[in-house]
């Protein structure tokens, strides 16, 4: 059974770029979520897909969009990057129907923009 | 809407001792569940431990148990016999019931385990 990866491990970017990260989940699991943590905080939802549809979105603007794939992989898109979008990027994944759907981190994205 | 609220930033706690992590929780769900997880330096948040609402005894995982007491809001951490690599952040989170799986993660509490 593999865990969940995420790739690259760190970024760096321009203001004004674009940016994607890429999370493979966990085997057999169907949901993945993503996560925004910026230095000395706690994750922030962003979305989440589900059969590679978006079924849940935190208080993120239109600029961070997400895919999922039919092999439950999944990308975070984000658009005309900001300094304040300088954040680790946690990829979770999570079987939707289990018995409390504990979700699976990667190791994250650490994405830097200056 | 869901809050968790961690009021410790940073503690301390000498190795082979216990120490318990406070978290206390709003939400207007009837069901959710509570979790704890750990966070290294490395940055990966690694799954400690879970509650459900609904689970009358309280959740064990080895070294780990958790205190939940449900009038009052609070599901607290207790880490038994303190080692050396459990120092990190902790934090505690919270999904609601509904159609997707929003977890809702407090702001974390840096322990420190001294020799």
């Amino acid at each position: 059974e593999t865990g969940v990866t995420q790739s690259p491990t760190h970024l760096i970017k321009t203001r004004g770029q674009q940016v994607t990260l890429r999370c493979s989940s966990q085997s057999g699991h169907n949901t993945v979520s993503w996560y925004q943590q910026a230095l000395g905080q706690g994750p922030q939802f962003i979305f989440q897909y589900y059969r590679e549809e978006e079924n849940g979105r935190g208080n993120f603007p239109p600029r961070f969009s997400g895919l999922q794939f039919p092999n439950y992989s999944s990308e975070l898109n984000v658009n005309a990057l900001e300094l304040d979008d300088s954040a680790l990027y946690l990829c979770a994944s999570s079987l939707t129907g289990a018995s409390y759907n504990e979700q699976f981190f990667g190791p994250g994205t650490r994405l830097t923009v200056l | 809407a869901q809050k968790i609220t961690q009021t410790q930033p940073g503690m301390f706690v000498q190795e082979k001792e216990a120490v318990t992590l406070d978290c206390t929780y709003d939400t207007s769900d009837p069901s959710y569940g509570l979790f704890w997880y750990k966070q290294p330096s490395s940055g990966e948040m690694i799954f400690l431990i879970y509650q459900g609402s609904y689970d009358q005894q309280n959740a064990t995982e080895g070294r780990y148990s958790l205190n939940f007491q449900k009038a009052r809001k609070s599901a607290n951490l207790v880490i038994s016999a303190s080692q050396l690599g459990d120092s990190a952040m902790y934090f505690c989170a919270m999904r609601g019931a509904g159609g997707y799986q929003k977890v809702t993660f407090g702001t974390g509490t840096k322990l420190q385990v001294i020799p």
